[in-house]
């Protein structure tokens, strides 16, 4: 079955550290790959996607690249803020489902970025 | 964007009692909701599919008598759970696709945390 792994948090880092938040996922074919954002007491937001192989999905300075060889979808940020302290989850929709949108889930990092 | 909201925001409730959770897309149409259960420090499970004009689709090991789906409009989904114990205490979450060029994005309510005593 489809599936997700991404890293165990929870993630502490000092402002303007370098973020790498691995996610790895098990499906057939090219499923479509998300991160997804959830700040404090607030529901999940899209922060980026990426529908192929190669491309790179990026958006408020986080970038991932959809990895096919090594099926990751790794999420960067070169310097990150405290704003950015949040749980973020890796996800994706396996191959054929548009219209269907079920997302698989992997299990969140916590990240906590103090000054 | 899209907003969805949810509510209630929180809930207690005592044992054997139900309770019902609205999910709502507030500027769009949503055919479909997705119903999702997350556990402390693990993630988003995908409980069922909300239809609207029709019976919801439960993933497996998920009670249908239990946690009863209502789709009755385009904008609105309720969850019900029926004579609630404390193992449901938990955080309810629901979503809805996005639409057009943005059907793959879910929009996420901010989720309904119920405590069963």
């Amino acid at each position: 079955g489809n599936s997700v792994t991404q890293m165990e948090g929870p993630v502490t880092l000092s402002e303007e550290a370098f973020l790498t938040i691995n996610c790895t996922y098990t499906a057939t074919g090219y499923p479509s790959l998300f991160w997804y954002v959830q700040y404090p007491g607030e529901g999940l937001q899209l922060l980026l996607k990426a529908t192929k192989a190669d491309d790179k999905g990026s958006n408020k300075g986080f970038e991932a690249t959809y990895r096919k060889e090594t099926t990751s979808f790794h999420l960067e940020k070169g310097s990150v803020q405290v704003s950015d302290s949040a749980v973020y989850f890796c996800a994706l929709i396996p191959t054929g489902d548009f219209g269907n949108e079920k997302l698989t889930f992997g299990t969140g990092t916590r990240l906590t970025i103090i000054p | 964007g899209a907003v969805v909201s949810q509510h209630p925001s929180r809930v207690i409730c005592k044992s054997g009692t139900s309770v019902k959770i609205e999910c709502r897309s507030l500027d769009f149409q949503a055919t479909t909701m997705f119903w999702y259960r997350q556990f402390p420090k693990q993630s988003l499970m995908l409980m069922a599919t909300s239809n609207e004009g029709s019976k919801a689709t439960y993933e497996q090991g998920v009670e249908k008598d239990k946690f009863l789906i209502n789709h009755a409009s385009l904008t609105l989904s309720t969850l019900t759970v029926t004579s609630a114990h404390p193992e449901d205490s938990s955080f309810y979450i629901c979503s809805a696709p996005g639409q057009g060029a943005a059907g793959e994005t879910q929009y996420f309510g901010p989720g309904t945390r119920l405590l069963v005593l």
